[in-house]
């Protein structure tokens, strides 16, 4: 079974900073099938990319995201306020999993 | 545009069952899988099965497996998420999202279901 890990648990940032988030997973896995969705509090998720890098539908090009193999960063490349939330990375290949999410707060 | 539209809050006792409704609107319900995903209160994501409305399979986390069951109505464009013998630990937001190829797309609002005698 893939376990997802996402590090750091919390990055602390100012609005423009950068914020660099990983998602790394416990074996190769094909980029076709990673996913990032955000989350703010008291809402449902919200898909960011899909196929490791391919940007959702209304996504501002702030977000960007790449990757293969075992790593797949998030970075947005600067930060506005409500960019603030939870960050989880998906994988959806012959199982499904979360990674237990990376908080970004000011 | 899309929606999906999730049934309200729920209550239950330990070992009883519930079942989570999710209305979709604004696409052809049988193109896209549904999945339910589950959150517990202030922890990550969950995810739960999956559903073809389209051919009725099914798939689903080995956690749950023995419990969930998942169904679709077609003529209402409705999916349901049945959990069975609920345990505390169950007490969680209840999430369907569209599923396109693997991927989660669209979400539902979210219901409560809490466990408690």
């Amino acid at each position: 079974e893939i376990v997802l890990t996402q590090s750091p648990g919390t990055l602390s940032l100012s609005p423009g900073e950068r914020a660099t988030l990983s998602c790394r997973a416990s074996q190769s896995v094909s980029s076709s099938y990673l996913a990032w969705y955000q989350q703010k509090p008291g809402q449902a998720p919200r898909l960011l990319f899909y196929g490791a890098s391919n940007r959702a539908t209304g996504i501002p090009d702030r977000f960007s995201a790449s990757g293969s193999g075992t790593d797949f960063p998030l970075t947005i490349s600067r930060l506005e306020p409500e960019d603030f939330a939870v960050y989880y990375c998906q994988y959806y290949g012959n199982s499904r999993t979360f990674g237990q999410g990376t908080k970004v707060e000011i | 545009q899309v929606q999906l539209v999730q049934s309200g809050a729920e209550v239950k006792k330990p070992g009883a069952s519930v079942k989570v409704s999710c209305k979709a609107s604004g696409y052809t319900f049988t193109s896209y899988g549904i999945s339910w995903v589950r959150q517990a209160p202030g922890q990550g994501l969950e995810w739960m099965g999956w559903i073809s409305p389209y051919s009725g399979n099914t798939m689903s986390a080995q956690k749950v497996q023995d419990r969930v069951t998942m169904t679709t109505d077609t003529a209402t464009s409705t999916a349901y998420m049945e959990l069975r013998s609920l345990k505390s630990d169950d007490t969680a937001i209840y999430f369907c999202a569209r599923t396109y190829s693997g991927y989660e797309d669209f979400w539902g609002q979210g219901t409560l279901v809490t466990v408690s005698s």
